[in-house]
């Protein structure tokens, strides 16, 4: 079982929708990161939570410690969006990033 | 561009050849860390450097896998004798101790 799992694996959405994607963990962390990658390889960071909530624009990422689990939400998605979102977390006994095998969206016009 | 830099963006070679790839991290920047991406899976961490000290390497680093940091600013990663299972997406990342990470664009390599 991979310590970071993320659900959907695959995620195709209409233009407009809001879309949530899903990350569970199993190890004790410090910090959770949400990436967003599109193709030709390049990791942009979208957020890093270490409790609660985060919004930036149309994205928002929550966290709940307790129940090791993150969402990362989009509202009034736009093909702009498509690409592969990553969640990554730090160890509390580490500094290394341990990633999810993230979750492909793809947003139709 | 104040961003992580990388460089090669993509490198093909013949197998059993060395390459060897550079990381220009945020030039405030103490931590780098190296990570390995294959095709369609999350980024594999490989070894990560406060400063000038490897700290931690992973068990995927084998020893044809070596990777420095001289002087505390950029890092170079080598890979010697490459062989096809080494073809992938070689990300590095840099922070602040413990802050946000932030991403190259990644050298993709192909060995053929």
């Amino acid at each position: 079982k991979n310590e970071v799992e993320q659900s959907p694996q695959n995620l195709t959405a209409q233009e407009g929708e809001f879309i949530t994607i899903n990350c569970s963990y199993s190890v004790g962390i410090s910090a959770l990161h949400w990436l967003q990658q599109h193709p030709g390889g390049g990791i942009v960071s979208l957020f890093m939570l270490s409790s609660g909530k985060k919004k930036h624009g149309r994205l928002i990422a929550t966290i709940n410690i307790q129940e090791k689990h993150s969402s990362l939400h989009i509202t009034a998605s736009h093909p702009r969006d498509s690409a592969v979102y990553i969640c990554a977390v730090r160890e509390t006994s580490g500094s290394r990033l341990t990633f999810g095998e993230g979750t492909q969206l793809t947003v139709n016009p | 561009d104040t961003g992580v830099s990388q460089d090669p963006r993509h490198k093909i070679t013949k197998r059993g050849q060395n390459v060897t790839f550079r990381c220009d991290p945020i030039s405030e920047h103490n931590r780098l860390y190296w990570y390995r991406q294959t095709l369609g899976q999350g980024p594999e961490f490989l070894t990560y450097f406060q400063n000038e000290a490897q700290l931690e390497k992973s068990r995927l680093l084998s020893d044809r896998f070596s990777a420095e940091r001289p002087k505390g600013s950029f890092s170079t990663l080598e890979i010697q004798r490459t062989e096809q299972g080494d073809s992938a997406m070689y990300l590095c990342a840099s922070s602040l101790s413990v802050g946000e990470a932030f991403f190259g664009q990644g050298t993709r390599l192909t060995v053929v």
